[in-house]
């Protein structure tokens, strides 16, 4: 099956500094990535939707400045937490599809604590 | 907009078989996925129906009701490490994002 590297696996930072979370389709070609994250014992919110080469779709209520996706190539996404506060202590989780399924491939998420 | 409907948590016993539902209100429907996420994990991809009727692949089969916006998810022989969140996911009106349910809790005892 499709694999999907996310790194760093968990991370602790001070408030204030911005911290890089890269994803990864490691065997197929992902047109479409997606970042989510969570809270403890809650579901999967989507925060946005990148495309190679375009800029990524945000949801409603996702500030675009502080949550920054780049979607360089068709293998690698990454999302920048700016500026981190306690409050974006979460589960940040990415998932990848390709040209031709329907199936999303997650990758295991990473473990976002700020201080 | 979108939304889906699945109980918060189920508990069954070991051996038994569970039945986990999901209704959904969608704008448009590109078909009905299931995941599993263990705790401290990411979710893993089950199942998923385009069409109705059921699904099968090994202990987990799903089922899809287009016309009730109804389907679900169905554990055979529970095993204890079946014990999970299992969330429903539709894909939204474009067919370009996938939008969870909330997520059913499942224990399994011995």
């Amino acid at each position: 099956g499709a694999v999907v590297s996310q790194h760093p696996s968990r991370v602790i930072c001070k408030s204030g500094t911005s911290v890089k979370i890269e994803c990864r389709s490691l065997d197929f070609q992902a047109t479409t990535m997606f970042w989510y994250r969570q809270f403890p014992k809650q579901s999967l919110m989507l925060m946005a939707t990148s495309n190679e080469g375009s800029k990524a779709t945000y949801e409603q209520g996702v500030e675009k400045d502080k949550f920054l996706i780049n979607h360089a190539s068709l293998t690698l996404s990454t999302l920048t937490v700016t500026s981190a506060h306690p409050e974006d202590s979460s589960f940040y989780i990415c998932s990848a599809r390709g040209v031709s399924t329907d199936t999303q491939y997650f990758g295991p998420g990473t473990r976002l604590t700020v201080l | 907009g979108q939304s889906l409907e699945q109980p918060s948590e189920v508990t069954a016993v070991e051996g038994a078989i569970v039945q986990i539902n999901c209704t959904y209100q969608t704008s448009g429907f590109y078909g009905l996925s299931w995941y599993q996420q263990h705790d401290g994990g990411a979710p893993t991809f089950l199942s998923y129906n385009g069409l109705d009727g059921l699904e099968e692949t090994g202990r987990f089969s799903s089922f899809l009701s287009r016309s009730d916006s109804y389907g679900y998810l169905l554990l055979q022989e529970l095993q204890m490490k079946d014990s999970a969140s299992y969330f429903c996911a539709v894909r939204d009106t474009g067919g370009f994002k996938t939008i969870f349910g909330a997520g059913t809790r499942l224990f399994v005892k011995a």
